[in-house]
């Protein structure tokens, strides 16, 4: 079956320590993207991948690395930089980076970061 | 950016009640989507409805563009109806921006 798999589903870091959380599809994707979510809140976009060697910061990118060196692949890394790393992070792909009807988000079970 | 605001913030519902739930945003929109997110966390999209009327099963939605609004109505609630609902709109930057959702509870 075609999905988003994200690992770990829950993480654990003392502070200081970067962590990187892992993002892959097999939907054949062009465009991936990273969220997080807080409680209470709305979803906020990091970064997000219109295609394979491309990103683009989104929102609230301070603290946050990416990279898309393949169309699978988008994983994200939590560095020492992010002040308040503690929460939900979802990873999302869509077919292109235009939605529509045909072409809506679909994401994967998230990681849930927390840091002691 | 755009706003989006989404109400009630909490809802209880008794099993088989019917129920809206409510997505205002600040300004046009191209895309509209409804999403749901289980007690785990698995988000799933409902509709893409930028304007117009869609129904799936139990649920429907509206959407208004001209006075800024969208509806989410479910019908005959059930169980696995809980979790929170999230309305997210795009402006013209192909980006979604997010509601801070409705927190739906479906008891038995």
């Amino acid at each position: 079956d075609g999905g988003i798999t994200q690992s770990p589903k829950y993480l654990f870091r003392k502070e200081g320590q970067n962590v990187t959380l892992s993002c892959e599809q097999n939907l054949n994707h062009d465009a991936m993207y990273w969220y997080r979510q807080d409680p209470g809140q709305g979803l906020r976009l990091i970064y997000y991948s219109q295609i394979v060697n491309d990103f683009q910061k989104g929102d609230i990118a301070e603290g946050y690395s990416v990279s898309r060196e393949k169309k699978e692949s988008f994983p994200l890394t939590v560095t020492s930089a992010q002040k308040n790393p503690t929460a939900f992070y979802l990873c999302a792909s869509s077919l292109g980076f235009a939605l529509s009807g045909a072409n809506v988000l679909t994401f994967g079970a998230g990681s849930r970061l927390t840091v002691l | 950016g755009i706003q989006v605001e989404q109400s009630p913030p909490d809802l209880i519902l008794q099993e088989g009640a019917n129920s809206t739930l409510r997505c205002n945003f600040s300004d046009s929109v191209n895309n509209l989507q409804w999403f749901h997110q289980n007690p785990w966390g698995q988000l799933i999209n409902l509709f893409y409805i930028p304007s117009g009327t869609k129904q799936n099963g139990r649920l429907s939605a509206t959407t208004v563009a001209t006075e800024r609004y969208s509806l989410l109505y479910i019908s005959s609630s059930q169980t696995t109806d809980s979790g929170v609902y999230f309305c997210a709109v795009e402006a013209n930057d192909y980006k979604l921006s997010f509601g801070a959702g409705t927190t739906v509870t479906v008891r038995a």
